[in-house]
Parts: structure tokens; C-alpha cells; sequence
């Protein structure tokens, strides 16, 4: 089945650096990808959809210009916190739809989990 | 009300149980379900799509109606090992939305 590789796993910064988030699709081609946000014992928050070849399109409240997203191919996406806070620690998960049998699912990657410090 | 509402949890059961959980969605037009599972600080992993006809794998039954606009999972005989956060997914249109979990713990 179709597989979505996340990285880094964890990634540990100082306050003011900016941190990237690869997401990648290992065996099939995503035109888009979405990227989420997940605080301690909350749901999964959509931040942005992730188009291949296009600009993001970000959910409400969700800062562009702090959260640069590229999606430069049909296999790579990439998450870039810019001047990252320690109020922006959180795990981040990305996922695509690729095939599974018949029908289509959503795959997530692992998650990366980003401390702030 | 809120797009996708789940049963709000946790939901404490015994090993053996029979356990529950609803999810409901606003927009009539939704076409795709399903449930994920998510173990602590891990990925959602999909664990059934919701089929109209209703579908089954093992201990688990996944259930739509439309005529509601709810889904529902049934776990029979809990185990230890189905301890995690029961995410339901609905999908109108272009839209993706989750519900915020209901966390299940089974204790032996």
C-alpha cells in the first residue's frame, strides 16, 4: 500500500530558528498533500493543503508567511516553521491520498514532533 | 453545531467489553467516512472506511446512516491492545474534516 514518509521524527530548536518538515510520498504521486498540527491530548487542526506546482491554501488562522509551505513535485512537500516559538511546539503530521486496493485512502506520515526551546 | 462531533470520551472498559462510539456530520453532502485510530504520539492509522451497506472486519462493525448523518464503530470483546484515540474522518467535496477523538482505555 501506498506509503507517506515524514522528517525528522523530532527535531529539538532554539526560539527564533526556522526548522523544515519533509513529507514525502515513497510510491505513488500526491498533487496534493495536507499538513496538520496536533497539541497535547487536542485533535488533528488542518493547517494548509499542500498543491503541487501552486500556492498553499491555508485554513483560518493559520499564518503563511510563518508556516511556508512548498510543494516544488508530486512526491515532496515541505513544511517550513519560520522563526519558530516555543508556543509553536507541537506535532506536526502530514498525508496524502494514494490507492490502497479499490479505493482511496488517507496516509499520513509519521509526524515530526518539534520542541522549541 | 459542529461540523463532525464524536461521543465525547474517555471511555473506560473492561477486557471483553462492548464499546460504542458515534460520530455525527452536518453537511448532508458528505460522501466518504471513516475511522482512524491513533495511538499516543503516533500517526492516525486508518482502521475501516464506512460503507452505506454498513462493514465488518473482525470485533469491528462500522455503521452509516445517512437519514441521521451519523457513523458509528462497535468494538466486541476489547482488548488491552484497542486502547487508543478513535478519530472519525468525513469528506464533502474537497473538504476533510476530523472529528477531535474519543480516547478508549480497556483495563485487564
Amino acid at each position: 500500500g501506498a506509503v507517506v514518509s515524514q522528517h525528522p521524527s523530532w527535531v529539538i530548536c532554539k526560539s527564533g530558528t526556522s526548522v523544515k518538515i519533509e513529507c514525502r510520498s515513497l510510491d505513488f504521486q500526491a498533487t496534493t498533500m495536507f499538513w496538520y498540527r496536533q497539541f497535547p491530548k487536542q485533535s488533528l487542526m488542518l493547517m494548509a493543503t499542500s498543491n503541487e506546482g501552486s500556492k498553499a491554501t491555508y485554513e483560518q488562522g493559520v499564518e503563511k508567511d510563518k508556516f511556508l509551505i512548498n510543494h516544488a513535485s508530486l512526491t515532496l512537500s515541505t513544511l517550513t516553521v519560520t522563526s519558530a516559538h516555543p508556543e509553536d511546539s507541537s506535532f506536526y503530521i502530514c498525508s496524502a491520498w494514494g490507492l490502497a486496493g479499490a479505493s482511496g485512502e488517507l496516509f499520513f506520515g509519521e509526524g515530526s514532533r518539534l520542541t522549541v526551546l | 453545531r459542529k461540523e463532525v462531533e464524536q461521543d465525547p470520551g474517555p471511555f473506560n472498559v473492561p477486557e471483553g467489553a462492548t464499546v460504542a462510539f458515534n460520530c455525527t456530520y452536518s453537511n448532508s453532502a458528505s460522501q466518504s467516512f471513516f475511522w482512524y485510530r491513533q495511538d499516543c504520539r503516533k500517526e492516525p492509522k486508518l482502521l475501516m472506511s464506512v460503507y452505506s451497506s454498513g462493514n465488518e472486519d473482525g470485533r469491528f462493525t462500522a455503521q452509516l446512516n445517512r437519514a441521521s448523518q451519523y457513523i458509528s464503530l462497535l468494538i466486541r470483546d476489547s482488548k488491552l491492545s484497542d486502547s487508543a484515540t478513535y478519530l472519525c474522518v468525513v469528506i464533502a467535496g474537497t473538504a476533510l474534516i476530523f472529528g477531535k477523538g474519543t480516547t478508549l482505555s480497556v483495563s485487564s
